[in-house]
């Protein structure tokens, strides 16, 4: 069965650094789009950035841009997101999603989600 | 991009009918066939219910359907049931710069 574990959360300080990953398994990973979606505490959701299966074509909420980084390693069966210069109304839990194999439409299997603290 | 529009909260009583619309624009909803619906309990993490304005997931009761009108795509429960009661949120593929958005949410109480 398709399973999304995502680890890397954690208490940062306002300015800090994280990265966050994303464990799939049960499908075939390269084949489908990928997305990081995010819920601040008592808030509704936000998506945060996706990627194509190739990795070629990345997008990001304008709330991130230029500090956060999407990734993956098909190899390694695994999606990441790299956030620097972090604020403190990027404290959510992150979630990692499956997206279908052709475009960014729906997502139909989420993650746990991981909490990110940003707090001096 | 601004966020889809959403009731805060709707409420019905067990075996009724509720709907909850989401709002957008022609940029949005209304120009595009990729609305989805997401259910989330308290502390869990959302679960797609509804894909493409009208299709159902497997696994997903039918007594929850999709629709769209215009610039306005509605979710429908019918046949209320206590586990339903749980936030919804609508999302839509957009012609802006972020690709997609999400509704601001909706409360369901079943009473």
């Amino acid at each position: 069965q398709v399973q999304l574990v995502e680890s890397g959360g954690g208490l940062v300080k306002p300015g800090g650094s994280l990265r966050l990953s994303c464990a799939a398994s049960g499908f075939t990973f390269s084949d489908y789009y990928m997305s990081w979606i995010r819920q601040a505490p008592g808030k509704g959701l936000e998506w945060v950035s996706y990627i194509s299966s190739s990795g070629s074509t990345i997008y990001y909420a304008d709330s991130v841009k230029g500090r956060f980084t999407i990734s993956r390693d098909n190899a390694k069966n695994s999606l990441y997101l790299q956030m620097n210069s972090l604020r403190a109304e990027d404290t959510a839990v992150y979630y990692c999603a499956r997206d279908s194999s052709s475009g960014w439409y729906h997502v139909d299997y989420w993650g746990q989600g991981t909490l990110v603290t940003v707090s001096s | 991009q601004s966020a889809l529009t959403q009731p805060a909260s709707v409420s019905g009583s067990p075996g009724q009918s509720i709907t909850i619309s989401c709002t957008g624009t022609s940029s949005d909803v209304g120009g595009y066939n990729y609305v989805s619906w997401y259910q989330q309990h308290p502390g869990k993490a959302p679960k797609l219910m509804i894909y493409e304005v009208s299709n159902r997931p497997s696994g997903v009761p039918d007594r929850f359907s999709g629709s769209k009108s215009g610039n306005t795509a509605s979710l429908t429960i019918s046949g209320l049931q206590a586990e339903d009661e749980a936030d919804y949120y609508c999302s839509s593929y957009t012609s802006s710069s972020t690709l997609r958005v999400f509704g601001g949410g909706t409360k369901l109480t079943v009473l």
